[in-house]
């Protein structure tokens, strides 16, 4: 199957700092999607992202298909940010379920 | 706009008992799923229906058996707890390849 590696996995900020966050796949995608699971364990849709670029606020997110990365932009970081950020894909081969990375740890001091 | 909708939201049972949770999908989409989230891990694929169909199945255990009725929701119902039971069960929705996820169900078993 497709192994998703997301790094870094863990990244503590100062509020208002800039960051980038990476996620490195296997095989090609027909899915991308950024997840943002509060400390309450909610999952958030941030982006469906299977190619190109989008932006919502301070957030925006890249994907590179052919060369099997994506990139999520925090910009202004604050506390809310706070929590694990997923990445996860879906696979032609895969139907449509999602491999989810092993998420990056975000903590947003103020 | 409507979301997913998951009950119950927290469930504690015993070992050995059984369980039962339900998911009712955005309306009109056409495919839900099942995750399991253990404690400090990402989501793993459980199994999958596509109008009302099993599409596709990953690491579910045979002691758990999900379906889908006719008015679009799912159970996943789980047989003879274990103590590793113990997760956030998440339901999650979609129409096309982007997957919407409900709040989840966090089962405790003692």
């Amino acid at each position: 199957g497709i192994q998703v590696e997301q790094s870094p996995p863990d990244l503590i900020l100062q509020e208002g700092a800039n960051s980038t966050l990476r996620c490195n796949f296997s095989d090609s995608v027909n899915n991308l999607q950024w997840f943002h699971q509060n400390p309450w364990g909610q999952l958030i849709n941030l982006f469906y992202i299977p190619s190109g670029t989008k932006q919502n606020g301070r957030l925006s997110a890249t994907t590179v298909a052919t060369e099997r990365y994506s990139l999520l932009y925090i910009s202004s970081s604050q506390t809310t940010d706070s929590g694990v950020y997923f990445c996860a894909v879906g696979g032609k081969a895969a139907g449509n379920k999602l491999t989810f990375g092993g998420g990056t740890r975000v903590l947003v001091k103020p | 706009a409507a979301g997913v909708i998951q009950s119950p939201r927290h469930l504690i049972k015993e070992k050995r008992e059984t369980a039962t949770l339900k998911c009712y999908p955005i309306p009109r989409h056409d495919t839900v799923y099942w995750y399991q989230q253990g404690p400090g891990q990402d989501p793993q694929f459980l199994i999958s229906f596509y109008e009302k169909m099993q599409s596709d199945k990953g690491s579910i255990p045979d002691r758990f058996s999900a379906q889908q009725f006719s008015d679009y929701h799912s159970e996943l119902n789980m047989s003879s707890l274990e103590l590793g039971d113990s997760a956030l069960y998440f339901c999650a929705s979609s129409l096309t390849a982007e997957a919407f996820f409900g709040q989840g169900t966090r089962l405790t078993v003692v």
